[in-house]
């Protein structure tokens, strides 16, 4: 199976800063990544799929990058409601695989 | 309105089985492929299984493999997972997925609330 890891596993930031997660992908994946935030109690929710693609309804704060084996989610300015997890997602192949995640906290 | 409403989850002893269900509505639920995906508690999220639209083509996680066994009713909007031979690690939320595209190997656009699986003597 194909591994994604990302980094950092947390993150304290305050409300207007930008804000980068990374993910990468223990082979290459094309751009078959996804992106997700979840709340406490809530279900993941896409933001982000093939790498750089804002889904509808989503913030344009939020732009993903990358290809191959590395992967960026970026948060331009940082609003009270993006304090959040979340999760990268790879779909190259029928096993889709996730990070292990990276909690965004208030500083 | 997509939506997707699990049930069937519980509280079921090791070696134990149950089946959860996964109703959908507000799509063509034929066209689509489905997956599970869970989260053990205060946990990351792991893909369990996967069914295409017609059900031919199904998936499974190695840590399910042999135990899970996933399934379809297009007739009834509705997606399932048998889970036999349950161990505590198996102990999670369940959510249904749907896949944002019809056709090839996709990410995840709507997802379910979510339905609670306890395994324990």
């Amino acid at each position: 199976d194909i591994q994604m890891t990302q980094s950092p596993s947390t993150l304290s930031a305050s409300v207007g800063d930008r804000v980068t997660i990374t993910c990468r992908a223990s082979q290459s994946i094309g751009r078959w990544l996804a992106w997700y935030q979840q709340k406490p109690g809530k279900a993941p929710k896409l933001l982000i799929f093939e790498a750089s693609s804002l889904e509808s309804g989503v913030p344009s704060r939020f732009s993903g990058s990358g290809s191959g084996t590395e992967f960026t989610l970026t948060i331009s300015s940082l609003q009270p409601d993006d304090f959040a997890t979340y999760y990268c997602q790879q779909y190259h192949t029928y096993s889709r695989t996730f990070g292990q995640g990276t909690k965004v906290e208030i500083k | 309105e997509v939506q997707l409403l699990e049930s069937g989850g519980g509280l079921v002893q090791p070696g134990g089985s149950l089946r959860l269900s996964c109703g959908a509505s507000g799509f063509t639920f034929s066209s689509y492929a489905m997956n599970w995906v869970r989260q053990a508690p205060g946990k990351g999220l792991e893909w369990v299984s996967s069914i295409s639209g017609s059900g031919r083509a199904i998936y499974y996680a190695d840590s399910v493999k042999g135990r899970f066994t996933i399934s379809r009713d297009n007739s009834k909007n509705t997606l399932y997972v048998q889970m036999n031979n349950l161990r505590a690690e198996d102990t999670a939320i369940y959510y249904c997925a749907k896949e944002r595209a019809v056709a090839g190997v996709m990410d995840f656009d709507y997802w379910g609330q979510g339905t609670l699986v306890t395994v324990s003597s």
